[in-house]
């Protein structure tokens, strides 16, 4: 079985753009869940989509956003980028059941400069 | 405010000697609780996990205790091996919020030959 994918590996923005991350789930896992890590506050929890919708949502501004599709594929999105959005940004995947056991992807390397 | 603390950034032990990593957690909701691990440039895998109900659940070399009177967590590893050198990252969830996990800051684990 095919693991997480995500693109891109690494990208490059200017503060104030958006950007556009992507997430391919695992086949048949239906939850996908977003982390941001950094150096200073470690893995921190963004968002879960399961079926198209917004199931959890962590402590993130608004300018964090993200979205599901009917494949389970998901895509979060920035906007108004900052300096402290600089992060490794991880998807996961994972079944309904057991609740926690998730299945990461190789992440999203942002820097904003 | 962090709910998971994992207070030990690293540790170094010796091959074929035990490995103890802890966690301490603060919130009384979370009921299950799980160990991950992490390889540079790489997404963190699944180790083992445990549910609030049990104090010890085993796979392999790979052995966790909870102790929810303390709200304390450990992960054995016996014997360690070089290949188990990573960050390990305990995290919890509560039924609520099944797959919002709250990650602990790591420890790296170095295994010496």
């Amino acid at each position: 079985k095919a693991g997480v994918t995500q693109t891109p590996r690494y990208l490059i923005k200017t503060r104030g753009q958006q950007v556009t991350l992507s997430c391919s789930p695992i086949s048949g896992h239906r939850s996908v869940s977003w982390y941001q890590q950094t150096p200073g506050q470690g893995l921190q929890f963004l968002f879960e989509y399961f079926s198209e919708t917004q199931r959890n949502k962590g402590n993130f501004p608004g300018r964090f956003s993200g979205r599901q599709f009917s494949n389970s594929r998901s895509e979060m999105n920035v906007s108004t980028l900052e300096l402290g959005d600089s992060a490794l940004y991880l998807c996961a995947s994972s079944l309904v059941l057991p609740p926690g056991e998730q299945y990461f992807g190789p992440g999203t390397r942002l820097t904003v400069t | 405010d962090q709910q998971v603390k994992q207070n030990s950034p690293s540790l170094s032990v010796q091959e074929g000697r035990i490995s103890i990593l802890n966690c301490d957690y603060t919130n009384s909701m979370f009921d299950y609780f799980l160990w991950y691990k992490k390889y540079p440039a790489e997404g963190p895998t699944f180790l083992i996990s445990i549910s609030s109900i049990k104090d010890k659940n085993e796979d392999g070399r790979f052995t966790v205790f909870l102790n929810k009177s303390a709200k304390h967590l450990s992960l054995h590893i016996v014997p360690s091996q070089p290949g188990d050198s990573a960050v390990y990252f305990c995290a919890a969830s509560d039924s609520q919020g099944a797959q919002k996990l709250v990650f602990g800051q790591g420890t790296r684990l170095t295994i010496n030959p």
